[in-house]
C-alpha cells in the first residue's frame, strides 16, 4: 500500500541550483498535483495534470516546470532555485471518474526544501 | 475566485472540550467541501466530505455540515482528545473546473492538553 511516494524528503540547495522532485503513485489514477505549503497560508497549486502527458499552470507556477512522461510519475523541476521557494512541497493523486467532484485527492508524506 | 477562509489559530483545548473549528467559502456555483488533516512531519489525509447543501460529512467523532444559505463548513467534535492534536484545512474544489484542484484555508493548528 505504497500510495503517494515522494522522493526525496528533505534537501536543501544553495540559490541558483537546480533539481527535481519526483512523484510517484501505484492507484492508476489520471489526475495528479504540485502543492506547495508555506506558513499560514494553506497549500496553494503549482502546476497539475490531468492525464499522461498532460501538464498545466496552477496559482503559483513561476520558477517550476513539471513533466508527466508516465501516468504514475509526476516530476517537478527547479531550474533555479530561489529562497523564495523554500517551502515544503505536496503530490497528490486522484482518479478522473467524479461526477460530484467529491472525489479525495490522496496525498504524499511531503518534500521539505530549503534553499539558501 | 474560489476562497476559504478559517479561523486562526491555534487553538488550545484540554482533553474532553468540545471543538469547533470555523471555515467559511466563496465560491460559484456548489463546490465540494472537505476537510484534511494533517499531523506533524506527514501529509494529508482526508478527514470528512459533503457534496451538497445540507449534507453532513462525519468521521472518527468529527463532524461539519455543508451550510449553502452562509457558505460556511465549519468543523466539530463532541470530546477531543490528544491524539487529535494536529493542523485542520478546510478545502473545497469547485463543481466548474476540469482540473478538480482543491482549494485550501490556511490551517488551524489544534493543540490538546491532557
Amino acid at each position: 500500500n505504497a500510495g503517494v511516494t515522494q522522493t526525496p524528503k528533505f534537501r536543501v540547495l544553495k540559490t541558483g541550483q537546480s533539481m527535481t522532485l519526483l512523484c510517484a503513485q501505484d492507484m492508476n489514477h489520471e489526475y495528479m498535483y504540485w502543492y506547495r505549503q508555506d506558513p499560514g497560508m494553506g497549500l496553494r497549486l503549482i502546476h497539475y495534470s490531468v492525464g499522461e502527458g498532460t501538464t498545466a499552470k496552477g496559482e503559483v507556477p513561476d520558477g517550476y516546470n513539471v513533466s508527466r512522461l508516465k501516468k504514475q510519475n509526476f516530476l517537478l523541476g527547479l531550474e533555479s532555485a530561489a529562497p523564495s521557494q523554500t517551502s515544503v512541497y505536496f503530490c497528490a493523486s486522484r482518479p478522473r471518474v467524479d461526477r460530484w467532484a467529491n472525489q479525495p485527492q490522496h496525498f504524499g508524506d511531503g518534500t521539505r526544501l530549503s534553499i539558501l | 475566485g474560489d476562497s476559504v477562509t478559517q479561523m486562526e489559530g491555534p487553538v488550545t483545548l484540554s482533553e474532553e472540550a468540545f471543538l469547533t473549528i470555523n471555515c467559511t467559502y466563496t465560491a460559484t456555483g456548489y463546490p465540494s467541501l472537505f476537510w484534511y488533516v494533517q499531523y506533524p512531519g506527514e501529509g494529508l489525509q482526508l478527514l470528512l466530505k459533503a457534496t451538497k447543501a445540507d449534507d453532513k460529512g462525519s468521521n472518527k467523532g468529527f463532524e461539519a455540515t455543508y451550510r449553502k444559505e452562509t457558505t460556511s463548513f465549519h468543523l466539530e467534535k463532541g470530546s477531543v482528545q490528544v491524539s487529535d492534536s494536529a493542523v485542520y484545512f478546510c478545502a473545497l474544489i469547485p463543481m466548474d473546473t476540469g482540473r478538480r484542484a482543491l482549494t485550501f484555508g490556511s490551517g488551524t493548528r489544534l493543540q490538546v492538553q491532557p
